[in-house]
């Protein structure tokens, strides 16, 4: 299976800060990187696919991107709302993997 | 709007089966595969299966192969999910979730709410 490594576990961090999350997969995945958002006691909510792709309704502020196996999420201008669970997820091969999830706490 | 709705809590005592249901609505139900994943407190999302709610044709993961059972209620709009011989390590919330299949990868669009399987005697 791929495995997928996101870093950090967590971060703490103050509204209308920049937040950067991280996810590196084992192999070469291409683009097949999916970005969800998961609040407490909520099913995961899809924010970017494939790669770069903003899921409709989702906020401009959420940006993702590659540079070989890594792949970035970028939240600009931390609104209260967006302290939560980020998780990504490859689709490259079967099974789809995810990684281990980043916290994102209020400073 | 696209719902997924499923069935509530479930508590199963070792090697017994629970089957969750994931009721859906707001769209071509046969238009989309069905996914189910499940998250362990403090664990990883984990990827069991998927299921072609236009076919009936399924595919699971190795770790759940023999133990796993997805299928469809078509006319009913429903996928469910049993799990068999069930131990402690299968306590989860289980989510369905729709999957979306495009050229440039598949993804999970839309998740039912979740259930909880807590496994106990």
């Amino acid at each position: 299976d791929i495995q997928m490594t996101q870093s950090p576990s967590s971060l703490s961090a103050s509204v209308g800060d920049r937040v950067t999350i991280t996810c590196r997969a084992s192999h070469n995945i291409n683009n097949y990187l999916n970005w969800y958002q998961q609040k407490p006691g909520k099913a995961p909510s899809l924010l970017i696919f494939a790669a770069s792709g903003l899921q409709s309704g989702v906020p401009s502020r959420f940006t993702g991107s590659r540079s070989g196996t890594d792949f970035t999420l970028t939240i600009d201008s931390l609104h209260p709302e967006d302290f939560a669970t980020y998780f990504c997820q490859q689709s490259f091969k079967t099974p789809p993997t995810f990684g281990q999830g980043t916290r994102v706490e209020i400073k | 709007q696209v719902h997924l709705v499923q069935s509530g809590a479930e508590v199963g005592k070792p090697g017994a089966s629970v089957k969750v249901s994931c009721k859906a609505s707001g769209y071509t139900f046969t238009g989309f595969f069905i996914h189910w994943v499940r998250q362990a407190p403090g664990q990883r999302l984990e990827w069991m299966g998927w299921i072609s709610t236009d076919t009936g044709n399924t595919r699971y993961s190795q770790r759940f192969q023999g133990r796993l059972s997805i299928s469809t209620d078509t006319s009913a709009g429903t996928p469910y999910m049993e799990l068999s011989s069930l131990r402690s390590e299968d306590s989860a919330v289980y989510y369905c979730a729709r999957g979306l299949v495009t050229a440039w990868g598949d993804y999970f669009d839309y998740w039912g709410q979740g259930t909880l399987v807590t496994v106990s005697s």
